[in-house]
């Protein structure tokens, strides 16, 4: 089956640094990927999607590349903010799917020190 | 749009009673999803239903875990016979539709079995 594995957490870091969350996965389909994130109290939402393989996605100064020969899908952030903190999930469904059923990472919870 | 509503946001049942969770998705949106959340296992898939009609349950339990769609507007999840590892956050989400399109959660249900 499909499974996605992600940078074990917590990870801590000071505003202002940068953020890398490792993220690969396996599949075989081709899938679509995505970065969610959730806050205290509320379900995961939407960071962003990449549909296509060697395509970059990016949201509120987040990135990651789908990087399709080395099945990864690392995301960055150069310089985090407080309000950055949360837990972030990597998931994938198979793109030409008629189903939607996303398959997470265990999540890293990033914890960011003013 | 009020996003997906689950109720209640907080339930506390005695081991051995009934549980049940529901959920109004989003207007319009033809998928409904239910995931459980754990510390230890992250966000794991239960079912998924479309057009009302059930889909894939190959994450339920077995036994003691249900759920049914009744309607296009509601979903509801039930567990019977609660044990102490039934205690978890569950998650309702909807989408359009399949292949990749963003799917939105709920702020989940926090079920705790004493």
């Amino acid at each position: 089956g499909d499974s996605v594995t992600q940078t074990e957490g917590p990870v801590t870091l000071s505003e202002g640094t940068s953020l890398t969350v490792n993220c690969s996965y396996e599949t075989k389909q081709y899938p679509t990927l995505f970065w969610y994130v959730q806050y205290p109290g509320e379900g995961p939402q939407l960071l962003f999607k990449v549909p296509k393989a060697n395509e970059k996605g990016s949201n509120r100064g987040f990135e990651a590349t789908y990087n399709k020969e080395a099945t990864s899908f690392h995301l960055q952030k150069a310089s985090v903010q407080e309000s950055d903190s949360a837990v972030y999930y990597c998931a994938l469904v198979p793109t030409n799917s008629a189903g939607n059923k996303l398959t997470f990472g265990i999540g890293t919870r990033v914890l960011v020190r003013p | 749009n009020a996003g997906v509503i689950q109720t209640p946001r907080h339930k506390v049942t005695g081991k051995g009673q009934e549980a049940t969770l529901w959920c109004e998705p989003i207007s319009g949106h033809s998928a409904v999803f239910w995931y459980r959340q754990t510390i230890v296992q992250g966000l794991e898939f239960l079912t998924y239903f479309r057009n009302q009609a059930p889909i894939d349950d190959s994450g339920m339990p077995k036994e003691r875990f249900s759920a049914q769609m009744p309607n296009q507007s509601h979903s509801t999840l039930k567990i019977q016979s609660t044990q102490p590892q039934d205690s978890a956050v569950y998650l309702c989400a909807s989408s359009l539709g399949g292949g990749g399109t963003e799917v939105f959660f709920g702020k989940g249900t926090r079920l705790t079995v004493v």
